[in-house]
């Protein structure tokens, strides 16, 4: 199993910029987590999705940030426009449930930056 | 509202010592609870779980967790540290429609 799959590792970006991270999690699994991290805020979840529908985005920080699950396989996270204090690394991770007694397993993380 | 927390931010010991990395819970219901660990410039590895039964969980790299539902404790142990359990440790739990995290604790195995 090649576990969940991040693209891309990095991106560096100018402010104002579109950025979209991708991520494919793992085969079976029918929930999808976004986190970011920072060293000053720490992990923060920002969205998951049951079964490809969004369940809870109360921690997306505004509107700039949106991401969708078109299918069981793939999800996407857009930043319009990026701004510097987006810059982190964000974390997508899949499980066999959302709640009750499923572990997650987290990708490698992208490393924004932008500048 | 359910949460965990982790007490310490940083815990440091020595090499061939034990190790504690503590969590305290506040769940309704049964609690599923979790810990996971970072390394650097890694996402972050499931190490083990509690749902039900045993109170002492095992995990990977010989590490347990002792569940406490007295105490409402999940504390991260294991009988000698090594230098390479240095790493950030999170603690989690999941309750009837939701998931949360706690801080997060950097553990500094010293040589």
């Amino acid at each position: 199993d090649a576990g969940v799959i991040q693209s891309p590792r990095h991106e560096v970006t100018e402010m104002g910029q579109e950025v979209t991270l991708r991520c494919k999690p793992i085969s079976g699994h029918n929930s999808l987590f976004w986190y970011r991290q920072t060293m000053m805020r720490g992990l923060e979840l920002l969205i998951y999705f049951n079964n490809n529908v969004p369940i809870d985005d109360s921690g997306m920080p505004e509107d700039r940030f949106s991401a969708k699950m078109p299918n069981a396989s793939f999800s996407t996270l857009k930043i319009q426009p990026s701004e510097p204090r987006d810059s982190a690394v964000y974390f997508c991770a899949s499980s066999l449930g959302s709640s009750g007694p499923y572990e997650q397993y987290f990708g490698p993380g992208t490393r924004l930056t932008v500048t | 509202a359910q949460s965990v927390a982790q007490p310490e931010d940083q815990v440091n010991v020595a090499e061939g010592n034990p190790l504690t990395v503590k969590c305290t819970y506040s769940v309704s219901g049964n609690p599923y609870l979790f810990w996971y660990v970072q390394y650097p410039n890694r996402g972050l590895q499931f190490l083990l779980k509690y749902i039900t039964g045993d109170n002492l969980v095992k995990g990977s790299y010989g590490f347990e967790a002792e569940f406490n539902k007295s105490q409402t404790s999940f504390h991260l142990k294991k009988p000698s540290a090594l230098v390479s359990d240095s790493a950030l440790y999170f603690c989690a739990g999941t309750g009837a429609n939701n998931l949360f995290f706690g801080t997060g604790t950097r553990l500094t195995v010293i040589p």
